[in-house]
């Protein structure tokens, strides 16, 4: 069975600081593991995915994360927090074919 | 390329009505997903369509259906609306399905259900 926690459901950070969200996951099988951003009355879209090799992901935006296997963890962070990085921020792990279990997601507030 | 679209954006029903919801993937992806997104639940899977076939399906209620087109264009139903079913929709695409391939999914802006 594949789910995923995201510890801290609402984040806040000064402009310029470190953004760190948490996520860990439980799988089965080795995990292929996704972060995604949600903006207001919109979709969701990638900022980054683990499926093999690398163990640091880089995503866009600035953004990036490491799988650590022993601790299950796949937290997302970016080195200098910008006010356009405000919004909702969910880790998920697939499944078979294309499902995806998510986490209860992260809202990140960034304070000016 | 076009990303995935959803129709309508918006829509208010009734208790005990039915609703139609379309999605229309990227051109080329064969995989729609369908999710539920509310402020209580999160994001809850519903189903996966691949080659006009159900892939997997979530823990919902027989109420919800949906369907897949040879063109890949996907619709949901929802039968007998109850409250609780307010949501708003997301519909994804992905290029594959079948095995674990580690492909994304594409997500559309949703539709957002309201029931009264």
């Amino acid at each position: 069975a594949q789910s995923v926690t995201q510890l801290g459901s609402h984040v806040s950070v000064s402009e310029g600081a470190l953004v760190l969200l948490r996520c860990n996951y439980s799988s089965s099988v080795p995990p292929y593991l996704f972060w995604y951003v949600q903006y207001p009355n919109q979709g969701l879209q990638l900022l980054l995915k683990y499926t093999t090799g690398a163990t640091l992901v880089k995503g866009i935006n600035g953004f990036e994360a490491e799988f650590k296997k022993s601790e299950t963890s796949f937290h997302l962070t970016k080195p200098s927090a910008h006010m356009s990085d405000a919004a909702e921020y969910f880790c998920a792990v697939s499944s078979s074919g294309n499902q995806f279990y998510f986490g209860t997601g992260t809202s990140l507030t960034v304070i000016p | 390329k076009a990303g995935v679209t959803q129709t309508p954006r918006y829509l208010i029903k009734t208790r005990g009505q039915q609703v139609t919801l379309s999605c229309s993937p990227i051109s080329g992806h064969r995989s729609v997903s369908w999710y539920q997104q509310t402020p209580g639940q999160g994001l809850q899977f519903l189903f996966e369509y691949f080659s006009e076939t159900q892939r997997n399906k979530g823990n919902f209620p027989g109420r919800f259906s949906g369907r897949q087109f040879s063109n890949s264009r996907s619709e949901m139903n929802v039968s007998t609306l109850e409250l609780g079913d307010s949501a708003l929709y997301l519909c994804a695409s992905a290029q594959m399905s079948g095995a674990r391939t580690g492909n994304e999914q594409f997500f559309g802006p949703g539709t957002r259900l309201t029931v009264l």
